[in-house]
């Protein structure tokens, strides 16, 4: 089955540029969406197919793939962009998340 | 606006079944494939399987098949998630995810059920 590993957090400076990789086997040919996940809060999706972001979704938000690994960068960090982030894939008919980084913003 | 409301917290014995429910507004229930996803304590997502609105057609991920059966009620708007033969590991918020037009993408989560097993 197909895996996607991401780090277990990432911490940035206060509006530093964060980027969270997800690593998959040929992952550039997927599609990848990212979500943030606060606590108690359901997950929010701030990227899909690779590099488009949803209404309401800050322009500090980007995402990108290729090879391996897919990236999401966050520039000018703020404090309420703590969260866990996941990324995501759908592979021979399933849904593949990663396990999830947390990010810290310092 | 484009909204899921599930149903509420339950406490389940295990060898018991939960239903949970999900209720769309806002959009074309008939229109994009609702998703379930659960996170138990502290971990991370873990999906569960989809149904077609339109059709009733379901798909299950390996690890649920023959404990998960999801339905839907177009009269409603409604869909749902029935769980058997819970134990303790089946302890989690379920969640209920619209995908987004043309891609596998949730862009619509429900607020979560928290599912509770224990004797």
């Amino acid at each position: 089955s197909y895996e996607l590993t991401q780090p277990l957090s990432v911490s940035v400076a206060l509006g530093q540029t964060a980027r969270i990789t997800c690593g998959g086997n040929n992952i550039g040919s997927k599609s990848v969406h990212w979500y943030q996940q606060k606590p108690g809060q359901a997950p929010v999706l701030v990227i899909y197919r690779d590099i488009y972001r949803p209404s309401g979704i800050p322009e500090r938000f980007s995402g990108s793939a290729s090879g391996n690994t897919a990236t999401l960068t966050i520039s000018t960090a703020q404090a309420g962009d703590e969260a866990v982030f996941y990324c995501q894939v759908w592979d021979s008919s399933t849904v593949v998340f990663g396990g999830g980084t947390k990010l810290t913003v310092l | 606006q484009v909204q899921l409301v599930q149903s509420g917290a339950e406490v389940k014995k295990p060898g018991a079944s939960v239903k949970v429910s999900c209720k769309a507004s806002g959009y074309t229930f008939t229109g994009f494939f609702m998703h379930w996803v659960r996170q138990a304590p502290g971990q991370g997502l873990e999906w569960m399987g989809w149904v077609n609105p339109n059709s009733g057609d379901t798909d299950y991920g390996q690890k649920f098949r023959g404990r998960v059966t999801m339905t839907r009620d177009t009269s409603i708007n409604t869909a749902y998630m029935e769980l058997t033969s819970l134990r303790s590991e089946d302890t989690a918020v379920y969640y209920c995810a619209k995908v987004i037009a043309g891609s596998v993408a949730f862009d619509i989560w429900g607020q979560g059920t928290m599912v509770t097993v224990s004797a």
